[in-house]
């Protein structure tokens, strides 16, 4: 079964560096998403992506956060100056899109800042 | 926006024992709701999902149901066993594949031998 993978699973980054977390959605799904769970927290939404532009973000989702798709393949979070509070595990998902198709999510990056 | 509460916290079942979650949304206009299996470290796995237009929804051990005019479903886990014990979130959206997910704070159940 096809699934959503991320790179690195553990990044460790000191405060102000900046930080790029990699996933590689499944291929034929056309929504992107970032989610992050601080530990032993809930899982809380950051941003969503449709057919190359942000479609939906929350207020986790300031300027210091943006998403690429550089090719056909790759979206990327990246945090441009890192805070002690963006330790948390990132998660990305994918889906199609439309009626009756969930979202799937990958392992995650555990991103933890110093 | 959409707020999802969820009940218990944790949960401690004995082995063959049933366990129940409880859920709450806000937004009416949500018709989507999920549930998610999350093991220690691992990755937030969809183990069954329910929409707005059925009120039951089972796959073997586990069911969910939904009562749209209080909001709220629940899952339902029979005859539990030690690999049931994980972190259960419940979630809901106003559509399955793109709109996001508003989560509830999850359940740690525990299934003991």
């Amino acid at each position: 079964e096809p699934e959503v993978t991320q790179t690195p699973s553990h990044q460790v980054t000191q405060m102000g560096q900046e930080v790029i977390l990699r996933c590689v959605p499944i291929s034929n799904h056309l929504y992107f998403y970032w989610y992050r769970q601080i530990l032993g927290q809930k899982v809380e939404f950051l941003v969503s992506f449709y057919n190359n532009e942000i479609s939906e973000k929350s207020e986790i989702f300031d300027d210091q956060f943006s998403v690429e798709r550089p090719d056909g393949s790759n979206f990327t979070l990246k945090i441009r100056s890192t805070k002690l509070e963006d330790s948390a595990m990132y998660f990305c998902a994918s889906g199609l899109g439309g009626r009756d198709q969930p979202q799937h999510f990958g392992d995650g990056t555990r991103l933890s800042i110093l | 926006g959409e707020n999802v509460e969820q009940h218990p916290s944790t949960l401690s079942v004995q082995e063959g024992d049933s366990a129940v979650i409880k859920c709450t949304y806000s937004d009416s206009a949500s018709n989507y709701f999920p549930w998610y299996k999350q093991e220690l470290g691992k990755r937030p796995q969809l183990i069954i999902d329910i929409r707005s237009n059925v009120g039951e929804k089972k796959d073997q051990r586990i069911a969910v149901t939904l009562n749209k005019t209080a909001k709220h479903f629940s899952l339902h886990i029979t005859e539990t066993q030690p690999e049931d014990s994980a972190v259960y979130f419940c979630a809901a959206s106003k559509d399955s594949g793109y709109s996001t997910l508003t989560f509830g704070k999850g359940t740690m159940l525990l299934v003991s031998p």
